[in-house]
């Protein structure tokens, strides 16, 4: 069975410093992973994602994350956050050998102050 | 612009009725899906269609119904064998199968009960 885990359900940091949005994962087969963030009152918003090939993934707004396999991990990061990254972040995954559709984490909420 | 509309943005239900939320999509996206949000629990996947005339249960399906008459739209019906149906709806789409290529997302319709 595939499951997607978000131990934290809020992240707090200083608008400047780095920030990591914790993602695990457990799948049968090879894991497609994404993560979204979501706005007050608005749909979810893509913002990268890993099938196969670098563990590093870019993605949009200066993110970032990175495949762990062994530790079965997807962590978000960015170098330096901005007030205006504060929101609702969702790490989702797909098992390609048994899911038919994205499980999504219950979501953490990331909180930076200025 | 491309995306997704979904309508109303609040809706709300009496008791013993049935309501109906509209999601369309011009992407020209062959998948379409229904997810229920709630506080705290992530996004729980109601239905998903990935063809026209064709839809199929998600983990949540009893109290729904849905149909795929067209491509671009995917209404979802809310019936009144749904106990508790206050919560955030989100209408997704993607290419190909579900789970291989990003969803984009609607803004929502937000459910309450009179």
């Amino acid at each position: 069975a595939q499951s997607v885990a978000q131990p934290e359900d809020q992240v707090n940091v200083a608008e400047g410093n780095p920030l990591t949005v914790k993602c695990t994962y457990s799948v049968s087969g090879n894991p497609y992973l994404f993560w979204y963030v979501q706005y007050p009152n608005r749909g979810l918003q893509f913002l990268l994602k890993y099938i196969t090939g670098d563990n590093l993934v870019k993605g949009s707004y200066g993110f970032e994350a990175e495949f762990n396999k062994s530790q079965t991990s997807f962590h978000l990061k960015k170098p330096s956050a901005l007030v205006s990254d504060s929101a609702l972040y969702f790490c989702a995954v797909r098992d390609d050998q048994a899911g038919t559709a994205l499980i999504f984490g219950k979501g953490t909420t990331l909180s930076v102050s200025s | 612009d491309g995306g997704i509309t979904q309508s109303p943005k609040y809706l709300f239900r009496k008791e013993g009725q049935n309501v109906t939320l509209s999601c369309e999509q011009n992407l020209n996206h062959d998948a379409m899906y229904w997810y229920r949000q709630d506080p705290g629990q992530g996004l729980r996947l109601i239905y998903y269609s990935q063809i026209v005339n064709d839809f199929q249960k998600g983990d949540i399906a009893e109290g729904y119904s849905v149909s795929r008459e067209k491509k671009e739209s995917f209404p979802l019906t809310v019936t009144s064998a749904q106990k508790n149906p206050t919560a955030f709806y989100l209408c997704a789409s993607s290419w190909g199968a579900p789970g291989n290529q990003p969803q984009h997302f609607g803004d929502g319709t937000r459910l309450s009960i009179l």
